[in-house]
């Protein structure tokens, strides 16, 4: 029933704190998405999940970008040492399979002042 | 950077009218995907169309993709009120078989009852 479900909907942080952004998929789906979405660079994807495993995390902007998937369910997209350029959208997506169309929530909207 | 380019990047219309969106793209592509995005809101799957398709129809929705020209189009008849939101096409990344997309920069649509 539900569909992807993302925690907090808002989150405002100051500058060098750390974030977690957790992420819910639909129930069996076996592959999930992280995506970003900013004014100035549109959606860039971040990391792929099949199962637990990430087999692409070639989207991760930097070493204070990280992601975890337990149970082959939820995921969490930590975020280290906040700077503003964090600022974003951090939308998660899932798919019954990896070639299937993505399921999004509605996002995570991240302030950093 | 962006492999879909988008035009218009704004639209503007009357209920009722049809509205079409072009969406230009660079590499090889195994299929096109159309979302739409609500203001605040997560994206949501429209379409897909596969390479060796050259039209697709899902209701009022009418999709075209001309690999030759490495473009399509979407049209949306007799447009509503409840229409208007952000639409994006994407693409799968080139050598990937799951959804590694790369999104255009989106074309709003407005629709004026």
């Amino acid at each position: 029933g539900a569909g992807v479900s993302q925690s907090p909907s808002n989150k405002v942080t100051e500058k060098g704190k750390d974030v977690e952004l957790r992420c819910d998929p639909i129930s069996g789906h076996t592959a999930l998405y992280w995506y970003r979405q900013s004014l100035g660079q549109g959606l860039e994807f971040l990391i792929y999940f099949q199962g637990n495993s990430a087999p692409d995390k070639s989207g991760l902007p930097s070493d204070r970008f990280s992601a975890e998937r337990t149970g082959g369910s939820v995921s969490t997209l930590t975020i280290q040492r906040t700077q503003q350029e964090d600022s974003a959208v951090y939308l998660c997506a899932s798919s019954l399979r990896p070639s299937s169309p993505l399921h999004f929530g509605n996002g995570t909207r991240l302030t950093v002042t | 950077s962006q492999q879909g380019e988008e035009d218009p990047q704004a639209l503007s219309i009357q209920e009722g009218e049809n509205a079409t969106m072009n969406c230009s793209y660079k590499t090889s592509i195994n299929n096109l995907q159309w979302y739409r995005q609500n203001s605040g809101r997560g994206l949501v799957h429209l379409i897909l169309i596969r390479s060796n398709e050259r039209e697709k129809h899902s209701g009022r929705l009418r999709v075209t993709l001309d690999t030759s020209k490495k473009s399509s189009s979407l049209l949306i008849t007799a447009s509503r009120a409840a229409d208007t939101a952000s639409y994006f096409c994407a693409t799968e990344t080139p050598g990937t078989s799951y959804g590694k997309l790369t999104f255009g920069q989106g074309t709003i649509l407005t629709v004026h009852p």
